[in-house]
C-alpha cells in the first residue's frame, strides 16, 4: 500500500536560507509523486511533479525536487527562501497500477519565513 | 476559465441538519473529487467520480452522498450533519488519472 510520510509538521527559516522540506513515500510500483502548495484560505496549487522521466524536477517559484528511489525520497528544495513561501505544503503519490484510483496526501509541512 | 469553483465559502450547521456543496469545473476535467481537510492529517478523500453518472467510496466517506448528474458538477451531501464533520472541505478535478488536480478554494463547515 501506497503512504506519504512528511517529516516536520513545521519548518522555519530566515529569507535566504535554503528550504528543505522531506517527503518519503512507499509504493508498490513506480510512483506519480507531486508537491502542492497551499496559501492561506485558498486551495492547493501544484508545486511540481514527477512522473518517471528526469529524477530532478523543476517547479513554479524556483522550487525543485529529486526523486531518489533508493532512498524512497522526494525532498523539496529552494536555494533561498523568500517571504512569499511561506505556506503549507503537501507532498503526494498516485500509484501507476491500473484499475483503481490511489492519491494519497502527505499531512502538510507548514514553512514559516523569518525576516 | 473559472477553473474549479466551489459553493458555499462557509456554512454553519447544527447537528442533524442537511446540506449540499456545490462543486463545478469548466476544464472539461473526467475525474472529480471531494477532500476533507483537518489540522495535522492533510487531505483525505471522500468520495470520487471517474466520469459522468458515476461514483465511488474514497477513505472517509460515512456520513457523506455525492452525485454526478453532470459532467461538469460534483455535489457533496450531508443528510444529518454532526460535529465530526467540521472541516474544510475541497473539491478537485484532473483531466486524466495521475495527472495533476485542480483544486477550489473550499468550503469551511462548522457543525455545532
Amino acid at each position: 500500500a501506497q503512504s506519504v510520510t512528511q517529516l516536520g509538521s513545521h519548518v522555519s527559516v530566515s529569507e535566504g536560507a535554503l528550504v528543505l522540506l522531506r517527503c518519503n513515500y512507499s509504493s508498490s510500483v513506480p510512483p506519480y509523486l507531486f508537491w502542492y502548495v497551499q496559501y492561506p484560505n485558498q486551495g492547493l496549487q501544484l508545486l511540481l511533479k514527477y512522473t518517471s522521466a528526469a529524477t530532478l524536477v523543476k517547479g513554479i517559484n524556483g522550487f525543485e525536487a529529486e526523486f531518489k528511489k533508493s532512498e524512497t525520497s522526494f525532498h523539496l528544495t529552494k536555494p533561498s527562501a523568500h517571504m512569499s513561501d511561506a505556506a503549507e505544503y503537501f507532498c503526494a503519490v498516485s500509484e501507476s497500477n491500473t484499475g483503481g484510483f490511489k492519491t494519497i496526501f502527505g499531512a502538510g509541512t507548514r514553512l514559516f519565513v523569518k525576516a | 476559465n473559472a477553473g474549479v469553483t466551489q459553493t458555499p465559502k462557509f456554512r454553519v450547521l447544527k447537528t442533524g441538519q442537511s446540506m449540499t456543496l456545490l462543486c463545478a469545473q469548466d476544464m472539461n476535467h473526467e475525474y472529480m473529487y471531494w477532500y476533507r481537510q483537518d489540522p495535522g492529517m492533510g487531505l483525505r478523500l471522500i468520495h470520487y467520480s471517474v466520469g459522468e453518472g458515476t461514483t465511488a467510496k474514497g477513505e472517509v466517506p460515512d456520513g457523506y452522498n455525492v452525485s454526478r448528474l453532470k459532467k461538469q458538477n460534483f455535489l457533496l451531501g450531508l443528510e444529518s450533519a454532526a460535529p465530526s464533520q467540521t472541516s474544510v472541505y475541497f473539491c478537485a478535478s484532473t483531466r486524466a488519472l495521475y495527472n495533476e488536480q485542480f483544486f477550489g478554494p473550499g468550503t469551511r463547515l462548522t457543525v455545532l
